[in-house]
């Protein structure tokens, strides 16, 4: 059974380009939460969605930053016009329903924009 | 303004003692709770979530929650060098609630 998938792994871009993270929950889990941590910090929450909804984006940055969970294929978070500031590692989430709310996380993928 | 606050650490531990690790919370409000591990450079692990007022155990881990002084902890019972890492604490209203999560403890067991 496989777990919460992200990839890239890794992604390095310049300032001002596009950033694409894409993250498929494990089987079975309609609920993602994507994450960003910067180093020696903490889990800063970004936003929660389930399929072709977004519940709660209150951790987004206004401008920038969209995320999607479209009806069929994974959850993308999108950066636009990246800054250095939006080095960090990006964490994807999944869980099982909404009677629950146990996350499981997937390996993250590392941002570095030069 | 919601928080989970834990002691950043780290906290050193000789091998085979207790470690435990505590975390407080602000919004009464919560009902679920949970303790995430994780190693340098990887992706956050659960080790336990807990509901109820009480103890909860899973091998050599122990989750406590006291609502009242809105107060969780987690005890590591012989503690080895492999359970070095930052270990985060986190709780959520339940539901469609998102999940706050504190900034880690860093455990250091020492051989």
């Amino acid at each position: 059974n496989a777990g919460v998938m992200q990839n890239p792994r890794h992604l390095v871009r310049r300032r001002g380009q596009e950033a694409r993270l894409r993250c498929s929950p494990m089987k079975g889990h309609s609920h993602v939460y994507w994450y960003r941590q910067l180093p020696e910090e903490g889990l800063k929450f970004m936003v929660y969605l389930q399929k072709e909804n977004i519940i709660d984006e209150s951790g987004m940055p206004k401008e920038r930053f969209s995320a999607e969970f479209p009806k069929e294929g994974p959850s993308i978070l999108r950066i636009q016009q990246v800054v250095r500031g939006d080095s960090a590692a990006y964490f994807c989430a999944s869980s099982p329903s909404d009677l629950t709310d146990t996350q499981y996380f997937g390996p993250g993928t590392r941002l570095t924009v030069l | 303004q919601k928080e989970v606050e834990q002691n950043s650490g780290p906290l050193s531990v000789p091998e085979g003692a207790i470690a435990s690790l505590n975390c407080t919370y602000s919004d009464r409000g919560s009902q679920s709770f949970f303790w995430y591990r994780q190693y340098s450079g990887k992706s956050p692990e659960l080790i336990m979530f807990i509901y109820s007022n009480g103890d909860k155990e899973d091998g050599r881990f122990t989750a406590q929650l006291n609502k009242a002084s809105q107060y969780v902890s987690l005890l590591i019972r012989d503690s080895q060098p492999s359970d070095s890492a930052t270990y985060l604490c986190a709780g959520s209203l339940g539901g469609y609630q998102k999940v706050t999560f504190g900034t880690g403890t860093k455990l250091q067991v020492i051989p």
